[in-house]
């Protein structure tokens, strides 16, 4: 059974780094094929794909983020961790990250959290 | 970097009716790496459809997807109350791995 859990802070300032942290059990992130990725939703609006890692530390990134974003892989902790720098209110929404692969695209989802950017 | 459109922006019907939903994409989609998922609010989504046409474990069987290159086809053979959500493609054949921008299906 896949499951998979996103912490980190409800609430950012501003200029602030968000990190956030997905806990996953019932597959292992050094299975080929394999990756974990993250989405966020602002209030209301469209799914937006943000970072993907695999199994094999193959990294993608959103274009237009890809300045901001960095994640990484901790495979012995069951941990994918994104951080995005120089948070602005615009980027207030709900962050998801899912299982992935190649074959099946995201099949399972964390149930989000909420993030918002306020000072 | 592939742009999806889906369409129409909102689909009003009534339970028992026939649903369509469109995402056409601005190249082709390799592979046919195409996936829907449905989402209902305050939820995750769920995927429905991934490789364009095959059923997640556990999807209906009144779901189905069609199509290939840069038109696909969700189509929801006869809507059940629980089917009133947001529908959402995507494209995972090549990065990045956008989102269309939702069909909100809603009911008449």
């Amino acid at each position: 059974q896949i499951t998979l859990k996103e912490s980190g802070p409800t609430l950012v300032k501003p200029t602030q780094t968000l990190t956030l942290t997905c806990t996953f059990s019932g597959f292992s992130l050094s299975t080929s094929g394999v990756g974990v990725g993250w989405i966020r939703q602002p209030p209301g609006k469209a799914l937006e794909w943000l970072a993907l890692i695999y199994w094999d530390d193959d990294k993608r990134y959103s274009p237009s983020l890809k300045s901001r974003l960095t994640i990484t892989k901790d495979t012995s902790k069951n941990q994918v961790v994104l951080t995005m720098t120089n948070m602005d209110p615009v980027d207030t929404a709900t962050y998801y990250c899912a299982h992935h692969l190649w074959q099946k695209a995201f099949d399972y989802w964390g149930q989000g959290t909420l993030v918002t950017v306020s000072s | 970097e592939i742009v999806l459109t889906q369409s129409p922006g909102t689909l009003s019907l009534s339970p028992g009716e026939r649903a369509t939903l469109s995402c056409r994409a601005s190249q082709s989609v390799s592979s046919s790496y195409l996936a829907w998922y449905q989402q209902k609010p305050g939820q995750a989504p769920r995927l429905l459809i991934y490789g364009a046409s095959s059923r997640a474990t556990g999807i209906p069987d009144r779901f189905s997807g069609s199509g290939s290159g840069t038109d696909f086809t969700l189509t929801i053979s006869r809507l059940e109350p629980e089917d009133f959500a947001v529908y959402y493609c995507q494209q995972y054949g090549s990065s990045p791995p956008d989102f269309g921008q939702g069909t909100r299906l809603e009911i008449k």
